[in-house]
């Protein structure tokens, strides 16, 4: 069966520090992946998403970025903090005709 | 762009109700449908999926139907139970990569 992994699951960071979040899928080959953000009381944000090695689109413009060194594996990184960073990041995966998404158990960033 | 919304964005009922959450789209293009429910603090859980060709899905006491003409999405929960309290969420795929999510309702179920 299919499992994804998301850590940190909670992470304190002062403001310009760096960030390196991981998720990584087993159990499933090419997946499409994605990184989201949900603030507090909104809905999520689609930051980035990859459909293979490499191939990373963003959403929204941003001091974020994504790297899919493997085929399962999804890094969300930033060189530099902003307070504006902070909320509750989700990793998801889909595959096959379905496309149904699985989501991480997320990372709750806070930025102080 | 694809815009997802959810109605009503809170909702408590007493135990053993039924009850519906709505969900709207402006694209009537879209891919699928996809239900979920979120715990507070923790990821989403995938509910039910519905293809652009069918027109609802049952799991359990839950049925989600789906009138893509309209740009609306339904979830009916039958006999609500306090397990079922947390957010709801629809998110709608137009080509398969891209999910757009709706704000998702509150739904609090009193014993």
């Amino acid at each position: 069966s299919q499992t994804i992994h998301q850590w940190p699951a909670t992470l304190v960071q002062p403001v310009g520090s760096p960030l390196s979040l991981e998720c990584t899928v087993e159990g499933t080959s090419n997946p499409n992946l994605y990184w989201y953000r949900q603030a507090a009381g909104r809905g999520l944000q689609l930051l980035f998403y990859s459909v293979g090695i490499g191939q990373i689109s963003s959403e929204v413009p941003q001091n974020l970025s994504a790297s899919r060194p493997q085929d399962r594996q999804f890094i969300l990184s930033s060189k530099k903090l902003l307070l504006s960073d902070s909320g509750f990041y989700l990793c998801a995966w889909s595959a096959g005709l379905k496309n149904i998404q699985y989501f991480g158990a997320g990372t709750r960033l806070s930025v102080l | 762009k694809q815009e997802v919304t959810q109605i009503p964005a809170a909702l408590s009922v007493p135990e053993g109700e039924n009850l519906v959450l709505n969900c709207s789209f402006t694209d009537s293009a879209i891919y699928n449908l996809q239900w979920f429910r979120q715990d507070p603090g923790k990821g989403l859980t995938s509910l039910l999926l519905i293809q652009s060709s069918q027109r609802e899905q049952t799991s359990g006491r839950l049925n989600a139907s789906l009138d893509k003409s309209s740009g609306r999405s339904t979830l009916y929960i039958a006999a609500s139970q306090p397990g079922d309290s947390a957010t709801y969420l629809c998110a709608v795929t137009n080509t398969g990569n891209q999910f757009y999510f709706g704000t998702g309702t509150s739904l609090t179920v009193i014993p």
